[in-house]
């Protein structure tokens, strides 16, 4: 079953915007992480929160965690035509026997316009 | 050096028929994972490999799914009697370990359609 949710399904917005996705889990987590995929193919790592911590960045990303309220946010700033893809959610369990497992959310499809 | 790779990259057969999908992962990672994408869905956990432990096939859909790993280096995914609700993505990944902050590194997957 999907754990993760993403909201918007699908967000449109002009090159230099910046993008908001936001992503609610059931569980509790040891972590959660986002992937981007293009073109329905292999899934790119993009950024690990970890349940401790609350707001990370890497480079134009910016990912927020809040565990009270199961929810997790991805900020791209100054959004870029290279951007438009699918993004996921992930979240690893802290049930000793499979937190090794990631569960997906249905993503979001980002397309930025040039 | 190399990711994961995977073949073949699309694979159209015939409903009821039997299919083989590979995957490589990267060198020296011990975990593998296969992951199931219908479309316009997110990924659908099916089967792990770690070292050589007992496989976790908890996500399997059904008996016509199997996989199998030998050591830590190839493995391959069997699905027989294939049924259009077969047709998806299927995605492999592989990481260093599995304690919780490893990275899944993902394969371009294998897209299949049944007809």
């Amino acid at each position: 079953s999907q754990q993760g949710e993403e909201d918007p399904q699908a967000l449109s917005i002009q090159e230099g915007e910046n993008a908001t996705m936001n992503c609610s889990y059931k569980t509790s987590i040891n972590n959660l992480q986002w992937y981007r995929q293009n073109s329905g193919r292999g899934l790119v790592h993009l950024i690990l929160i970890r349940s401790n911590e609350r707001e990370k960045h890497s480079g134009r990303l910016r990912v927020t965690l809040d565990t009270s309220k199961k929810s997790s946010s991805l900020l791209i700033t100054a959004s870029r035509a290279a951007d438009t893809a699918s993004y996921f959610c992930a979240t690893r369990s802290i049930s000793g026997g499979s937190n090794y497992k990631l569960t997906f959310g249905k993503g979001t499809l980002l397309t930025v316009n040039p | 050096g190399a990711g994961v790779s995977q073949s073949p990259s699309n694979k159209v057969t015939e409903k009821g028929k039997d299919v083989e999908l590979r995957c490589d992962p990267i060198s020296g990672h011990t975990a593998l994972y296969w992951y199931r994408q219908r479309l316009g869905q997110g990924l659908e956990f099916l089967i792990y490999f770690q070292g050589n432990s007992a496989p976790d096939k908890s996500g399997l859909p059904s008996d016509r799914f199997s996989a199998e790993r030998t050591g830590e280096s190839v493995s391959t995914l069997t699905i027989q009697r294939t049924q259009q609700e077969d047709s998806a993505v299927y995605l492999c990944a592989s990481s260093f370990g599995t304690g919780g902050t490893y990275e899944q590194y993902f394969g371009p997957g294998t897209r299949l359609t049944v007809t």
